[in-house]
């Protein structure tokens, strides 16, 4: 079955820090691989989308990587601030146009 | 430019009854994917439509069903409604399909007692 996991299930740190999430996949035969954010009772918002073939993407203070080899992404942010807290949600997109998400991290920045 | 938009955005049915959800994408996007998110479960893929016809298809019973409509707008309808089918409802749009950045609606949160 292809899972996708993300660990930790929350985390807390205080504002300005450099932090690094996790997602893990049980498949290498992916698409690609997306990273989301979810603001309480609201929608997703797309952070960095990497395609099979990147291995990493950058926008602003966040930077994905992505090795399938061993099947795993992680999303770092760099100095952290309150408005970063959020659920962050990756989604891998397999090659048999199977979509799954994982179950997020939700992640505190305190002031 | 306009987001996605769902309507409604929250709705209470009882057991039995019958739902139907909308969803308008970004202007200029074919595509239109449906997920339904629980405490329990997460987010799971409901189902994709490209040019109204379904592309893909998650591992939903088909109770779950829906259609796009020559201008994009896609509707997702729930028959024989149960206690479980509580949940957020989103819908994603994109130019043409999963391989491109998804932008998703605000939800429509349906509570079935």
């Amino acid at each position: 079955k292809q899972e996708v996991t993300q660990i930790p299930a929350a985390l807390s740190v205080p504002e300005g820090e450099n932090l690094v999430l996790n997602c893990s996949f049980t498949d290498s035969a992916i698409y690609n691989l997306q990273w989301f954010r979810q603001d309480p009772g609201k929608g997703l918002t797309s952070l960095l989308l990497i395609q099979s073939s990147q291995r990493e993407q950058t926008s602003g203070r966040l930077n994905a990587s992505l090795d399938k080899s061993s099947g795993r992404s992680t999303l770092y942010i760099a100095a952290s601030q309150p408005g970063d807290s959020a659920t962050y949600l990756c989604a891998v997109l397999y090659n048999n146009n199977d979509m799954r998400f994982g179950a997020g991290t939700r992640l505190t920045v305190k002031p | 430019k306009a987001g996605v938009t769902q309507t409604p955005r929250y709705l209470i049915k009882t057991r039995g009854q019958q739902v139907t959800l909308s969803c308008s994408p970004i202007s200029g996007h074919r595509s239109v994917s449906w997920y339904q998110q629980t405490p329990g479960q997460g987010l799971q893929f409901l189902f994709e439509y490209f040019s109204e016809t379904q592309r893909n298809k998650g591992n939903f019973p088909g109770r779950f069903s829906g259609r796009q409509f020559s201008n994009s707008r896609s509707e997702m309808n729930v028959s024989t409604l149960e206690l479980g089918d509580s949940a957020l409802y989103l819908c994603a749009s994109s130019l043409t399909g999963w391989g491109e950045t998804q932008y998703f609606g605000p939800g429509t949160r349906l509570l079935v007692l």
